[in-house]
Parts: structure tokens; sequence; C-alpha cells
């Protein structure tokens, strides 16, 4: 299976704690985007990346979050001294530059008790 | 204000019925329309999509969708639903006007049951 591959699928953390997902996207789609979903809701977009280059970042994300894409591939989601408020399913998609679809992985789900 | 309208919560459907997800939109430009499908504990698997063309565009597992730029509707549609199809639908659109980025605006979602 070549999708885009996300982990760990789950993550149980206390509050406080640092957390780090990883994503690996289909291979050379060159944009990767991070989202986050609660149950109920439609995914929020949180960052974006063309290549290495991080080109945009949700108001809305505090700077507890942090992404990285350092060699334009897999790229890294951290969320330091987590809160209840961040449990969610973490989603990475991809797609190349030429395409319109964004393809997604099967999510990190985060649980902060 | 680019917008995306999902006007059901839930829609309930028996096994072998058709069944329509609605999905209206709003946006300055010309809209590029995507509907995802999320099972349970699982991430969003593309459907179908429309950019240009034919309005009535065909997609996975049977299903297809029409555009009507005058409604400014995408709505989703089975001819005969099965109990599988049993899931969270969601409507997202992007904006191809000058300016815009490249991200989707993304509908609350529709669950869909489909009763034996």
């Amino acid at each position: 299976d070549t999708g885009v591959s996300q982990d760990p699928r789950h993550k149980i953390t206390k509050r406080g704690q640092n957390v780090t997902f990883r994503c690996d996207p289909i291979s050379e789609h060159n944009r990767l985007y991070w989202y986050r979903q609660t149950l109920g809701q439609g995914p929020e977009f949180l960052t974006y990346f063309q290549n290495e280059a991080q080109l945009e970042k949700s108001r809305l994300l505090s700077d507890r979050f942090s992404a990285e894409r350092p060699k334009g591939s897999f790229s890294t989601l951290e969320i330091q001294r987590t809160e209840q408020g961040d449990s969610a399913m973490y989603l990475c998609a991809s797609n190349p530059s030429s395409g319109n679809t964004i393809y997604f992985g099967e999510g990190s789900w985060l649980t902060v008790v | 204000a680019q917008s995306v309208a999902q006007p059901e919560d839930q829609v309930n459907v028996a096994e072998g019925n058709p069944l329509t997800v609605k999905c209206t939109y709003s946006v300055s430009g010309n809209p590029y329309l995507f509907w995802y499908v999320q099972y349970p504990n699982r991430g969003l698997q593309f459907l179908l999509k429309y950019i240009t063309g034919d309005n009535l565009v065909k997609g996975s597992y049977g299903f297809e969708a029409e555009f009507n730029k005058s409604q400014t509707s995408f709505h989703l549609k089975k001819p005969s639903a099965l109990v599988s199809d049993s899931a969270l639908y969601f409507c997202a659109v992007r904006d191809d006007a000058a300016g815009s980025n490249y991200q989707l605006i993304w509908g609350a979602g529709t669950k869909l049951i489909i009763k034996p």
C-alpha cells in the first residue's frame, strides 16, 4: 500500500506531556497538509507544506503546535504541553502540485488524560 | 466568503432505495468540488470531484454527484443504497478565484444510515 501513512495511530498521554506524530505522504507528493478533527465535525485545517516550506499555518494553531518537513518528504507534528482540548484525530493529507485531489492518511488519535 | 453547507446532519435510507446527500456552496470564483467518505475511526476517503466538464460526475462505489451552477449545489447520489454505505460523508469546495489559497472548505458532514 503506497497511501499516506501516519504513526502512531493512537496515543494516550497525560496533560502537560509533549507528543509527536509522523506522516509519510504518498511518494512524490510535494504538498502535505495537517488537519485536526473532533468527533462529529469536519476536518479543521492546521498547516500546509509545499516541499520543505511551510506556506500556511492556521491562526487557530497555538504556539504549542509545531510542524516540520525538513527534507520535503515526511512531516512531524509536535504538540507541547498537551491539554485536554487537544484530544482529537490528527489527519495528514498529501497531493502533487499538479493535482487537485488530496489524499488522507488513517489519522492519529490523541487522547489527553 | 467561501462556505459549504450540508443541511442534513443525518439521512436515513432503506437498503435498495436511492439516496441523496445534499451539499450547497458559496465561492467567488469557479468551484472545485469534492466528496469524501469517512468510516468510523478511519481517515477520509476520496469519492469523486468536479473540476470542469460534464455536470454529472461518477466516482467510487457507485456514487455520483451532479454539479448545478445555478443552484450552487453538488448533491451526492446513488441509485441503490447498500448497508455498507453507512458512514459520514463530507462535501468540500476550493475556490479558483485569483488570490485564493489551496485550502478546502469543508461541510460539517452528513451521517448516512442505510437500514436493511
